[in-house]
């Protein structure tokens, strides 16, 4: 599986759009991309996942850039709520394993 | 809320004691993991369970002992262990065996101290 790289923290001022890059140039054409958030003392919340097509829910946008070799998770109006480490992951079709990089802590300030 | 229910929340265990963690989940996922998360690290796969066989164990020591006993059941079996192990432990679950792209939904985390 390609290895992620994501700055190890980011601030955002509340009511602002939070744009959280990854960088995942190793990605190979059968793996999407993955975000997940864990805030304190939870365990990891599933937010959203791609293969090239950008996505949309009610949480938050996936945009993934034309070659594929980075991603941007977009939380249109951040919340103090949102205060969280922020994962980007990618997995293959036929491998059962998730391996969490480093995450980016995000602080939702006021 | 999460769909995976972890017990108990909290342990504290000496080195000599055995006990045992809990998860399950009511979803129709047919595969369930295990993770070890230290404080400000994140979260390293322990187990994997495809249709409650082990399908995956990431050289983990055998103090550390899993079981999936159903399909929305698993437990981690704990002896012997090391201060060292102290972290919180996760459990998550997926619709597929590994062949697919849905999500893994995890717990809120069993936090273990061994004293």
């Amino acid at each position: 599986d390609a290895k992620t790289t994501q700055p190890p923290s980011m601030d955002c001022a509340e009511g602002r759009a939070a744009n959280l890059p990854c960088n995942h140039s190793t990605i190979s054409g059968n793996e999407y991309v993955y975000w997940y958030r864990q805030i304190h003392s939870q365990g990891p919340q599933y937010i959203i996942h791609g293969l090239k097509n950008n996505e949309t829910n009610e949480m938050a946008s996936l945009i993934i850039t034309e070659d594929r070799k980075s991603s941007t998770l977009i939380l249109p109006h951040a919340t103090l709520r949102d205060t969280a480490v922020y994962y980007c992951i990618v997995k293959g079709y036929n491998f059962n394993k998730f391996y969490f990089g480093s995450g980016t802590k995000l602080n939702v300030k006021p | 809320d999460t769909e995976v229910t972890q017990t108990p929340k909290h342990l504290v265990m000496g080195m000599t004691n055995k006990k045992s963690l809990k998860c399950e989940q009511h979803m129709g996922h047919r595969a369930m993991y295990w993770y070890k998360q230290k404080a400000k690290k994140p979260p390293e796969l322990m187990f994997v369970y495809s249709y409650e066989k082990l399908s995956i164990n990431e050289s983990v020591p055998s103090r550390f002992s899993p079981e999936c006993p159903n399909s929305s059941l698993l437990n981690l079996h704990l002896h012997a262990l090391q201060p060292e192990d102290s972290a919180l432990y996760l459990c998550a679950s997926s619709q597929d065996e590994g062949r697919g792209y849905q999500p893994q939904h995890f717990g809120d985390g069993t936090r273990l101290s061994i004293l």
